[in-house]
């Protein structure tokens, strides 16, 4: 069971948008940093967002972050078949003192 | 170009003890901490433990499941970060990710992955 939740999958149709939730509590995404990473089949994860909103480079502005109070959305727009992906949302929880990710949500693009 | 590659994984029995590397490069390595994380087969990404800069004393933080049994150390003279694993148990079986943290705590991220090693315990 992970601190942070996540839907386990979404799906949406070339082209369109996406949002991913992340959902959490005042001790880790309300009062810390959350970032977001991109995994695809097979290899290494990939930050995709941090501090909240922040791009690094070489991310298109196809992908955003946005928190709230307790939860945090990773959106994806203009989705293409190479964004199947498993995300993830990651933060420090500091009641627990450790660094908490969800659960991760498998995107497909159909 | 940032690069990290970890070494060290292979089969190993319960008990045992397994020693593995991440070697950086493309950066100055003592200016960042450094952090492991894990993934076991099928399964979702797990934090093992992180190491701050010498800046910020070099101290670490560990995952309940792996504190006490788990050691993370580095060499900033040689651009290495080290996980330290004894009394292995099956349930360490995963792939394991060195990453270099930036921001600061504890609002790290974690910005360049290496490509993985796998550890598999069994008997």
């Amino acid at each position: 069971q992970s601190v942070l939740t996540q839907p386990p999958s979404v799906s949406a149709a070339p082209g369109q948008k996406v949002t991913i939730s992340c959902s959490g509590s005042s001790s880790n995404i309300g009062n810390n940093y959350v970032s977001w990473y991109q995994q695809l089949p097979g290899t290494a994860p990939k930050l995709l967002i941090y501090e909240n909103n922040k791009r690094p480079s070489g991310i298109p502005d196809r992908f955003s972050g946005s928190k709230s109070g307790t939860s945090a959305t990773l959106g994806i727009t203009g989705l293409q078949t190479g964004d199947e992906a498993d995300y993830y949302c990651g933060t420090w929880d500091s009641s627990l003192s450790v660094w908490v990710f969800g659960g991760g949500t498998k995107l497909t693009v159909l | 170009e940032v690069q990290l590659v970890e070494s060290g994984g292979g089969l190993v029995q319960p008990g045992r003890s397994l020693r593995l590397s991440c070697t950086a490069s493309g950066f100055t390595f003592g200016d960042y901490a450094m952090s492991w994380f894990r993934q076991a087969p099928g399964k979702g990404l797990e934090w093992v433990g992180f190491i701050r800069s010498k800046a910020y004393g070099g101290t670490t933080e560990y995952a309940a499941s792996v504190k006490g049994r788990f050691t993370i150390s580095r060499d900033d003279s040689k651009s290495i970060a080290y996980l330290q694993m004894n009394s292995l148990k099956t349930e360490d079986t995963a792939v394991y990710y060195c990453t270099r943290a930036s921001g600061g705590w504890p609002s790290y991220y974690f910005d360049y992955w290496g490509q993985g090693t796998l550890v598999t315990v069994s008997s």
